[in-house]
């Protein structure tokens, strides 16, 4: 079975700053792909990166990029100069090989707070 | 080019009444999936279908929960005889034929309450 974690609950960051979302991931198929959402609080799930298991380099989308290492298998997410409209639930998620592409399996977030 | 259309956005019943969501995928999508996201939780996967087809019901509790995707008009999900543990958003998603979950498209959910 797949299994996503998020080990932080809560994290709270200044303006401007760095921010690393820690996400593992189990699973036993050797086709997947990785994902982040941001749910601000309007509620709406917003996709902000995806990485797929064969992928040689890690996914970056403007201040968005994913920390990819497989051996440890991880999939942090990295978000450049930190913003106020940052502030939102960060959700990684994870799609399955054949089987399971259809499905993805979230973990149980975490809440990003930036400081002014 | 609207996107995933959830409606009602929020939606109260009373205990034992029937609740109905109500989803239209993005133009082009032909595949629609139920995610449920319970209080300070995760979204889990409850069904997918496609049109007039349950591809995938494995998420969806044994009793009083149905979806369907008509030929035409929306994707309805229904929970009949609601209880309080029923509180909780329900998320829709589609996607393109032929692409499994890469480019899955949320709506803004519906949020429903149980009183």
């Amino acid at each position: 079975a797949q299994k996503i974690t998020q080990t932080q609950p809560g994290m709270f960051v200044q303006e401007k700053e760095a921010v690393t979302l820690d996400c593992t991931y189990d699973t036993s198929d050797p086709s997947y792909g990785l994902f982040w959402y941001k749910q601000p609080s309007s509620g709406e799930m917003i996709f902000l990166i995806y990485q797929g298991s064969y992928d040689q380099q890690n996914a970056t989308e403007g201040r968005y990029s994913l920390n990819f290492q497989k051996a440890r298998k991880s999939a942090n997410l990295v978000i450049s100069a930190s913003q106020l409209g940052d502030s939102a639930m960060y959700f990684c998620a994870m799609r399955g090989g054949i089987q399971g592409a259809q499905k993805l399996v979230f973990g149980q977030g975490t809440r990003l707070t930036i400081n002014p | 080019n609207a996107g995933v259309m959830q409606n009602p956005r929020h939606l109260v019943r009373r205990r034992g009444q029937e609740a109905r969501l109500r989803c239209s995928p993005m133009k082009g999508h032909s595949h629609v999936y139920w995610y449920r996201q319970l209080p300070e939780e995760g979204l889990k996967f409850m069904v997918y279908l496609q049109k007039e087809n349950i591809i995938d019901e494995s998420g969806m509790p044994k009793e009083r929960f149905s979806a369907e995707f008509p030929k035409e008009g929306p994707s309805i999900l229904r929970i009949q005889q609601v209880v309080r543990g029923d509180s909780a958003a329900y998320f829709c998603a589609s996607s393109p034929p032929l692409s499994g979950a890469n480019v899955l498209t949320f709506g803004a959910g519906s949020r429903l309450t149980v009183l």
